[in-house]
């Protein structure tokens, strides 16, 4: 079974230029998750989709960062325009989010990443 | 405010070693832990995941773990580390409503010297 896929794998922009990453969920997830890793830190939650519906997007920097996922499976999350600051790893993760006797059950799997840097 | 937090930032040991990686948690409610995986150059992989039951956990590569609910802790170990161990570990943790978010932490270095 393919895992989450993710592209391009690095990115080298200018400041102030737009930029997208695109993320293919693993088949039949319904959540997809977007997260930012800087250098020696844990993943740090941008935006979580559960099918459609951005369920979180507290930690998006709405003015210059924006996600779509239409029809519930592909994801991207774009940033115009980009500054310094934004060079990180963007990850993508995917889980099927189910609820049962024990409450919210999901795990997530994450891709490869996107390495941004911008100059 | 919710938080991990894990104790050793870079932790170095020698092939054959004890390991144990300190994970603590601030989160209200019941919770759902995890502990990632990310070797040099590779994605981040589970290594194991606790939801419910015993609190004892293992995971694969023979790793394990201990939720400590009164202690607030899921505290990773193995009993013998190897040179292929080498990574960055990550603690996180989530709520049991799907509307929780999830928590990452900082991440521990672990190099192991042949």
């Amino acid at each position: 079974e393919a895992g989450v896929v993710q592209s391009p794998r690095y990115k080298i922009i200018e400041k102030k230029q737009p930029v997208a990453f695109w993320c293919n969920p693993i088949s039949g997830h319904n959540t997809l998750y977007w997260y930012l890793q800087n250098l020696g830190q844990g993943p740090e939650l941008l935006i979580r989709y559960e099918n459609e519906e951005a369920v979180d997007d507290s930690q998006l920097p709405k003015d210059r960062f924006s996600a779509e996922r239409l029809k519930g499976v592909d994801s991207t999350l774009k940033i115009q325009p980009a500054e310094l600051g934004d060079s990180a790893v963007y990850l993508c993760a995917s889980s099927f989010t189910g609820t049962g006797a024990s409450g919210r059950t999901d795990t997530q799997y994450f891709g490869p990443g996107t390495r941004l840097t911008v100059l | 405010a919710q938080s991990v937090s894990q104790h050793n930032h870079h932790v170095i040991l020698s092939e054959a070693a004890s390991l144990e990686l300190g994970c603590n948690y601030s989160y209200g409610g019941t919770v759902n832990l995890f502990w990632y995986v990310q070797y040099p150059g590779q994605h981040l992989q589970l290594l194991l995941k606790y939801f419910s039951g015993d609190p004892l956990v293992k995971g694969i590569k023979g790793f394990e773990a201990e939720f400590i609910k009164s202690k607030f802790s899921f505290n990773l170990r193995k009993p013998s580390v190897q040179w292929s161990d080498t990574a960055e570990y990550f603690c996180a943790v989530n709520g049991k409503t799907s509307y929780d978010k999830v928590i990452f932490g900082p991440g521990t270095s672990l190099s192991v010297i042949p």
